[in-house]
Formats: structure tokens, C-alpha cells, sequence
């Protein structure tokens, strides 16, 4: 069965620094997303991505975020510099039509 | 604002048993739900989705019930299993607009 994959599994970084978080959607899904989850808390909207720019955003998503399709496959989401309340897990998903959402694995982000 | 909520945060059953968990929305113009599991350190996994033209879908042993007049979503899981041991969050989504919202999750503890 397909799969989203997301890279690293897991990233430790300094306050301040620039984070990467790395996406694989499924190669023929059309719609690209992000989300987060703070440890013990529900799943929170970030981005939506579709025909190559941002087609939704939620408040979270500040001028400190920004994504990118920078070729066929891969979908990034790079914070430009991090702080301690970013550590969560962010979660990528894709989907082909309007329906059928499906997420990755994730990337435990821990700001230090 | 719109939220999705639960209305149990756990759950316990004994193996066998029959569970119900239940999602209360407030948007009325969600029109798309779903159902994840999302089992510790990793990503929500799809179990069941209805359509708001839809009250009831069925998929093996599990069946999604909506309830568009009281805004009410379950999940019915038939002879529960272990494994089906995990936190469950109801997602919906509104006419035309991309992002799931979350509620906070139901976490379902299944006993041998």
C-alpha cells in the first residue's frame, strides 16, 4: 500500500536554528499538508499545498514557516528559526481527490 | 470558533466487548469526516470516512454512525481486539475548505 514517508524520524536542534522537515508524498496525490501535534494534545492544521502554492494556512503557520515542492516527489516545511514551542510532532499527509487523507509517520521536532 | 470535540478522553473494555466512541462537531457545513487511530509515536492511520449525504458506513468491524441533526459522529468497533488498543480522534472537514480539524482524541484501552 502506499505511504507518505517523512525524514528525519526524529530532530533535536538548537533554538534559533533552521529545521528542514522532509516529505515523500504519494506519487500521484495532488494536495499536500502539514500538521503538528504537541506531546498530549489533538492534531493541529498547519499548511495546505496544492498546484504548487499554499492554498490554506492556519495562524500558526507565521512568516517563520514556509514550504516548498522543490521537485516531483519531495514537500519541505522549513522553520527559519526555531523556538522551544515548536517541539511537536509534524506530520505530512497528501491526497489525491477530495478525499482519503493520508499522513506519514512523522518528525518528533525538539527544540532545545 | 468551530471545534470538533470528544465527549470520553478513555475508554476501557475487555477483549470481545463491543466499543463506542463518540465525537461531537459544531460546524454545520462540514460536509466530510473521518476516523484515524493514531497508535504511540506514530501517525494518525485511517479507519473509516463518511460523507455528510451518508448516516452510516460500515467496514470491517468497524462502522461510523452520523448524526447530522445533533452533530454527532461514532465509531463502533465490533468485538475489540488488543491491538485496537490506541487513541482514536474523529477529523472533519468543511465544504470548501482543505484542512481536517481534530478533536482531542478518545484513548481506547482494551483489556485480555
Amino acid at each position: 500500500e502506499p505511504e507518505v514517508t517523512q525524514t528525519p524520524s526524529h530532530q533535536v536542534t538548537q533554538m534559533g536554528q533552521e529545521v528542514i522537515l522532509r516529505c515523500v508524498p504519494i506519487s500521484n496525490h495532488l494536495y499536500f499538508y502539514w500538521y503538528r501535534q504537541i506531546l498530549g494534545q489533538k492534531v493541529e492544521f498547519l499548511v495546505s499545498f496544492y498546484n504548487n502554492e499554499i492554498s490554506e494556512k492556519s495562524e500558526i503557520f507565521d512568516d517563520q514557516f514556509s514550504v516548498e515542492r522543490p521537485d516531483g516527489s519531495n514537500f519541505t516545511l522549513k522553520i527559519r528559526s526555531t523556538k522551544l514551542e515548536d517541539s511537536a510532532m509534524y506530520f505530512c499527509a497528501s491526497r489525491h481527490d477530495n478525499y482519503g487523507y493520508t499522513f506519514g509517520s512523522g518528525t518528533r521536532l525538539t527544540v532545545v | 470558533g468551530e471545534s470538533v470535540g470528544l465527549h470520553l478522553p478513555t475508554l476501557s473494555v475487555q477483549e470481545g466487548d463491543n466499543s463506542i466512541i463518540n465525537c461531537a462537531y459544531s460546524n454545520s457545513a462540514s460536509d466530510y469526516f473521518i476516523w484515524y487511530k493514531q497508535e504511540s509515536g506514530k501517525g494518525p492511520q485511517f479507519i473509516i470516512d463518511i460523507r455528510s449525504n451518508m448516516d452510516k458506513r460500515q467496514g470491517q468491524r468497524v462502522t461510523v454512525l452520523l448524526n447530522k441533526t445533533v452533530k454527532h459522529l461514532s465509531l463502533q468497533i465490533a468485538a475489540t481486539q488488543p491491538g485496537d488498543s490506541a487513541v482514536y480522534f474523529c477529523a472533519e472537514k468543511a465544504e470548501g475548505f482543505q484542512k481536517l480539524v481534530f478533536g482531542t482524541g478518545t484513548r481506547l484501552l482494551v483489556s485480555p
